[in-house]
């Protein structure tokens, strides 16, 4: 069964800081891969999405995110953190599902938290 | 782009009482559903598989006869927490993948669930 690994319970950083979150991930075949950021009180927003092709995704707001198989890593990153960055951030794996579409599970998440 | 609408946005109840709540794929076809709960801190633990027209698929640990889940269409499914009680507060998700379609799935806004 997959199953997502986020190390890091809560980082915090600097703003104008790089930031990076860990990810890893158990699957068994070719993984389906996101990141969710969650606001206080808030749904889930999607800022990228992993499903072939380039292992370097780009996604919304400055974060992007590089895929590692050999290390089954998919970490997030930014180059400068900004203060309205601060919230929960998800990693999650998809397995599809033969009607289409995925089955999204999800890691227990880090809180980041952006210090002036 | 495809919406998922979650009603109610928040509810408070009364220990004892039952409380519905509405999934809605607004523009696209779900065959499949799911619903996730959150508790405060924590990450989105899948609860159960709503399939339309047949019965749902629960994850380990969750009661099928305190939240029962109908998906009798195939742009709704309802989760209805029967006899709620303290420990039931929670945020609750759903989500629904586009049925034939390679994307990831969309979610509700939320459903924020106190007993009291």
């Amino acid at each position: 069964a997959q199953s997502v690994t986020q190390p890091d319970i809560h980082i915090t950083v600097s703003e104008g800081a790089s930031l990076e979150l860990r990810c890893n991930y158990s699957y068994g075949a070719t993984p389906y891969l996101f990141w969710y950021v969650q606001s206080p009180g808030q749904g889930l927003q999607l800022l990228l999405k992993y499903f072939s092709g380039d292992t370097l995704v780009q996604g919304i707001k400055g974060f992007e995110a590089e895929f590692k198989r050999s290390q089954s890593s998919f970490n997030l990153r930014k180059p400068s953190v900004h203060w309205s960055d601060a919230a929960e951030y998800f990693c999650a794996v998809a397995s599809s599902l033969f009607t289409g579409g995925f089955k999204t599970i999800f890691g227990a998440g880090t809180r980041l938290f952006v210090k002036a | 782009g495809a919406v998922v609408s979650q009603h109610p946005s928040w509810v408070i109840c009364k220990s004892g009482t039952s409380v519905k709540i509405e999934c809605r794929s607004l523009d696209f076809q779900a065959t499949t559903m799911f619903w996730y709960r959150q508790f405060p801190k924590q990450s989105l633990m899948l609860m159960a598989t709503s399939n339309e027209g047949s019965k749902a698929t629960y994850e380990q640990g969750v009661e099928k006869d305190k939240f029962l889940i109908n998906h009798a269409s195939l742009t709704l499914s309802t989760l209805t927490v029967t006899s709620a009680h303290p420990e039931d507060s929670s945020f609750y998700i759903c989500s629904a993948p586009k049925t034939g379609g390679n994307t990831e799935a969309f979610f509700g806004q939320g459903t924020r669930l106190t007993v009291v």
